[in-house]
């Protein structure tokens, strides 16, 4: 079955900074990828998703990478703001065909300070 | 405003008892699962649904079970609560994309 492996599982960052939190997959027949965000005490809530016929994808200050060939997707998120504190999810399902159960990584805490 | 809502928010009840965590969304989508998350933690996926009467245990065993009889919900049943069942069960529903998330039921077992 797939496997997601998600790093850093803690990220503190200062206001301004950039923060990329990395995801690897281990089965090439995923093709769809999605991001969630669980601030705390609340619903994971979808932020961003790519799927396999792209390569990168933006949405403000969000934006995600893939590399199929290397088996590696990637968020990254420009200029932090304090509200971008929570723990973020990586995952990987096969669509269409697919069994549709994605394999989540197990998180990365962001802190943004101040 | 289409949704994905959970009842009760949060519930204390004794060992032994047995509970239903209730799990409606008003989404029309035909798949539908529940998690179980310690706070902040991993996501460990107890059963899903891929539409009416289709049930599927998922990679966690919980000693519960669920039912699809309407494609609107999704109850999930410990038919003997333990202190090992506290945690935060999460249903969620999806098409092609990704999920939509209740707020989640909060069960302390004591």
């Amino acid at each position: 079955g797939e496997n997601v492996e998600q790093h850093p599982s803690t990220l503190s960052v200062q206001e301004g900074d950039s923060a990329v939190i990395k995801c690897t997959y281990s089965d090439s027949a995923s093709n769809y990828f999605p991001w969630y965000k669980q601030e705390l005490g609340k619903r994971p809530q979808l932020i961003i998703d790519i799927r396999s016929n792209v390569g990168e994808k933006k949405d403000q200050r969000i934006a995600v990478t893939l590399n199929k060939t290397a088996k590696h997707f990637s968020l990254h998120i420009t200029e932090t703001q304090p509200e971008d504190s929570a723990v973020y999810f990586c995952a990987a399902s096969k669509q269409a065909g697919g069994s549709y159960i994605p394999t989540f990584g197990r998180g990365t805490s962001l802190i943004v300070h101040p | 405003e289409a949704d994905i809502y959970q009842t009760p928010r949060y519930l204390v009840i004794g060992t032994g008892k047995k509970i239903t965590l209730e799990c409606s969304q008003t989404m029309g989508h035909d798949k539908m699962y529940w998690y179980q998350q310690d706070p902040g933690m991993e996501l460990h996926l107890i059963h899903y649904s891929y539409g009416v009467n289709s049930t599927e245990k998922g990679d966690l065993s919980s000693e519960s079970t669920v039912s699809r009889i309407r494609t609107e919900h999704f109850p999930l049943t410990l038919e003997s609560a333990r202190p090992s069942h506290t945690s935060q069960y999460l249903c969620a529903s999806s098409e092609l994309s990704g999920y939509t998330f209740g707020s989640g039921t909060r069960l302390t077992v004591v």
